[in-house]
């Protein structure tokens, strides 16, 4: 257990629907980062956040948002879904502040659009 | 563009010794990752490198030379839970602390 938490496990929606992912990082990390990775594909880096502010960005659709809330946790927005966006949606949270950073990652949510 | 290539598929005995290569071409470089994942399941933390050499952590090795781009991750004493996909990442600056993603290697280990 990483102590990364996501909800939900598994989401089952139609195109053209919107959905909210939810991320809790580990206790004490500011950096929340989302990641898609679709059937044999690679992990593909969405977006970062630390501390409240968007610090880096990836491959994002412009359907895509996310944000990061106070109280750290973090909320990707994905609307207008696609078939194509089906997919496993990663969470991960690292301190964000040491040379050694390392990213743990959340159980992830499956993500089907039918 | 970052590129970071490694074989999409080995298999490997019980028992046995396997390694699996990493070569990668980042615009810079701030340090190595190697996670595990199995299927379906989140990626874990198995070691990370930022300096020349060999990390060694129980029946995983890692190893990196900056100057060829190349690193490796060495299994010994396979154990069919191994059995999982091998991500190499590369840390690179620009953007704050952003790491990208090999495709993965997946390891079958076969009785």
């Amino acid at each position: 257990d990483s102590g990364v938490t996501q909800t939900p496990k598994h989401l089952i929606t139609a195109t053209g629907q919107r959905v909210t992912l939810r991320c809790s990082p580990r206790s004490g990390d500011l950096s929340v980062y989302w990641y898609q990775q679709s059937l044999d594909q690679g992990l593909q880096f969405l977006i970062q956040y630390y501390n409240g502010e968007e610090r880096a960005k990836g491959n994002i659709l412009e359907r895509f948002s996310a944000q990061q809330f106070p109280d750290l946790h973090s909320e990707l927005n994905l609307s207008s879904l696609e078939l194509g966006d089906s997919a496993l949606y990663f969470c991960a949270s690292s301190t964000g502040l040491a040379a050694t950073d390392t990213q743990y990652f959340g159980p992830g949510t499956r993500l089907t659009v039918l | 563009g970052q590129n970071i290539d490694q074989p999409t598929e080995m298999t490997a005995t019980e028992g046995a010794i396997v390694q699996i290569n990493c070569t990668y071409q980042t615009s810079g470089f701030n340090g190595l990752f190697w996670y595990q994942q199995h299927a379906g399941e989140a990626p874990t933390f198995l070691s990370y490198n930022v300096l020349d050499g060999l990390e060694e952590k129980g029946r995983f090795s890692s190893f990196l030379s900056r100057s060829k781009g190349y690193s490796y991750l060495l299994l010994k004493e396979l154990q069919m839970k191994d059995s999982a996909s091998y991500l190499c990442a590369v840390r690179v600056p620009g953007g704050y602390q952003k790491v990208t993603f090999g495709i993965g290697t997946k390891l079958q280990v076969i009785p």
